[in-house]
């Protein structure tokens, strides 16, 4: 079985300042790893996702996350935020090699932008 | 093209009382799933369908149940709703490894 740790349930942060969203995995096979964003009293959105290949992943709205297979870790990072970055945020996995599509999901990190 | 659409958006029950939530998806794809989303424990599934006839069980199906009669349609239903059932539910669909998820319906059992 999958799990994911989202250690900061909250992230309050100024405007146009740098922001990173942990994340850690825990998985006795491959996973896929996915960051989705809840806007206020909506669905999620897919911010990006990483398969394979390059470590780094660049993601809509200027989000990237870093996959890092030691630490198990797949944090979101975006250079300066803005007020519209106000939303909830979560990590989750899937693993394929199981057939298990099914994403499992962290607890979420509401990240809080302030003027 | 709609994408995943739940309906409907918004309902109160009383405990006890019995209803059927709809997923419908024009997208032709084989997977479907139901989550809950409670605060601080992000989405949990609770059952899911890997085809037409086929439903399994997720993480949280105590007091739920699923049909997948039609491929674009997987149904969640609540025999006797009880407050703990309070919740968002999100339907989901996926190809390959995107899942598509529809905008939710707020539950409330009173």
């Amino acid at each position: 079985a999958q799990s994911v740790t989202q250690l900061d349930s909250q992230v309050p942060v100024f405007e146009e300042a740098p922001v990173e969203l942990r994340c850690n995995y825990s998985s006795s096979v491959s996973v896929y790893l996915f960051w989705y964003v809840q806007y206020p009293n909506q669905g999620l959105q897919l911010l990006l996702k990483y398969l394979s290949g390059s470590t780094l992943v660049k993601g809509i709205n200027g989000f990237e996350a870093e996959f890092n297979k030691s630490q198990t870790s797949f944090h979101l990072r975006k250079p300066s935020v803005h007020i519209s970055d106000t939303a909830e945020y979560f990590c989750a996995v899937s693993a394929p090699d199981t057939g298990r599509r099914a994403l499992t999901f962290g607890s979420g990190t509401r990240l809080q932008v302030q003027p | 093209n709609a994408g995943v659409t739940q309906t409907p958006k918004f309902r109160v029950l009383k405990t006890g009382q019995s209803m059927t939530l709809l997923c419908a998806q024009d997208m032709n794809h084989e997977y479907m799933y139901w989550y809950r989303q409670d605060p601080g424990m992000g989405l949990r599934l609770i059952h899911y369908s890997v085809g037409e006839g086929t439903t399994a069980k997720g993480e949280v199906p105590d007091g739920y149940n699923v049909s997948r009669l039609k491929k674009q349609n997987f149904l969640l239903g609540l025999e006797s709703a009880a407050p703990s059932q309070t919740s968002v539910y999100f339907c989901a669909s996926s190809k390959g490894s995107l899942a598509f998820f529809g905008q939710g319906t707020r539950l409330t059992v009173v």
